[in-house]
């Protein structure tokens, strides 16, 4: 059965720092691993999508890794800004399912 | 265009009500998800369904009702609802790639 969690839970860092939020997986069965962003109240922004066959992933300041035998996928935030706060979620995606973490909230000082 | 919609995006109502969400996907996706956000803010799975057949249920209370008419929609039906229902719905449709979500629907069982 597919476990999927994230450390840490929560962050906050002053603006303007590079971070690393993490993301391990139990079984290395998936079609691709997925970031996604949520704000308060709303619903999910997809922010980056690494296929099984993949190592990385970029958008901008956004960096994701993903290796697959050790079960863990990294989302790097590049040069924080106030408006990155919100929580992260990583799912993996073997189709049938899409099993998520619990997310990281993060919050960016101003 | 919206590549999934839910309709209504906030339902009120009270215990003993049956209500349904309705979920529409354009983007020819073989697979749709629902998935229910609690309170604290966990996205947990209910059902997966592939090409109109069921595929997963999680273990959800039979109250709860998917009908999935043809491939682009997948409906959730809900009998005599109870305050612990009340949460965010998410329906969400992938084929082996990225996953796109709806906006949620925001049910508060009173």
């Amino acid at each position: 059965k597919q476990e999927v969690t994230q450390i840490p839970a929560a962050l906050s860092v002053p603006e303007g720092e590079n971070l690393v939020l993490n993301c391990s997986f139990t079984d290395s069965a998936i079609y691709n691993l997925q970031w996604f962003r949520q704000d308060p109240g709303k619903g999910l922004t997809s922010l980056l999508l690494i296929q099984s066959s993949q190592r990385e992933q970029t958008s901008g300041r956004l960096n994701a890794s993903l290796d697959k035998s050790s079960g863990r996928s990294t989302l790097y935030i590049a040069a924080s800004q106030p408006g990155d706060s919100a929580t992260y979620l990583c799912a993996a995606n073997r189709d049938d399912k899409i099993i998520f973490g619990k997310g990281t909230r993060l919050h960016i000082l101003p | 265009d919206t590549a999934v919609s839910q309709t209504p995006k906030y339902l009120v109502t009270q215990m003993g009500n049956d209500k349904s969400i309705k979920c529409e996907q354009n983007l020819g996706h073989d697979t749709m998800y629902w998935y229910k956000q609690d309170s604290k803010k966990f996205l947990k799975i209910m059902f997966s369904y592939n090409n109109k057949e069921l595929i997963i249920n999680e273990t959800v209370p039979n109250r709860f009702s998917p009908k999935s008419p043809d491939k682009a929609h997948l409906n959730l039906h809900i009998n005599s609802l109870e305050l612990g229902d009340s949460a965010v719905y998410f329906c969400a449709s992938s084929q082996k790639a990225e996953a796109f979500f709806g906006q949620g629907t925001r049910l508060t069982v009173v």
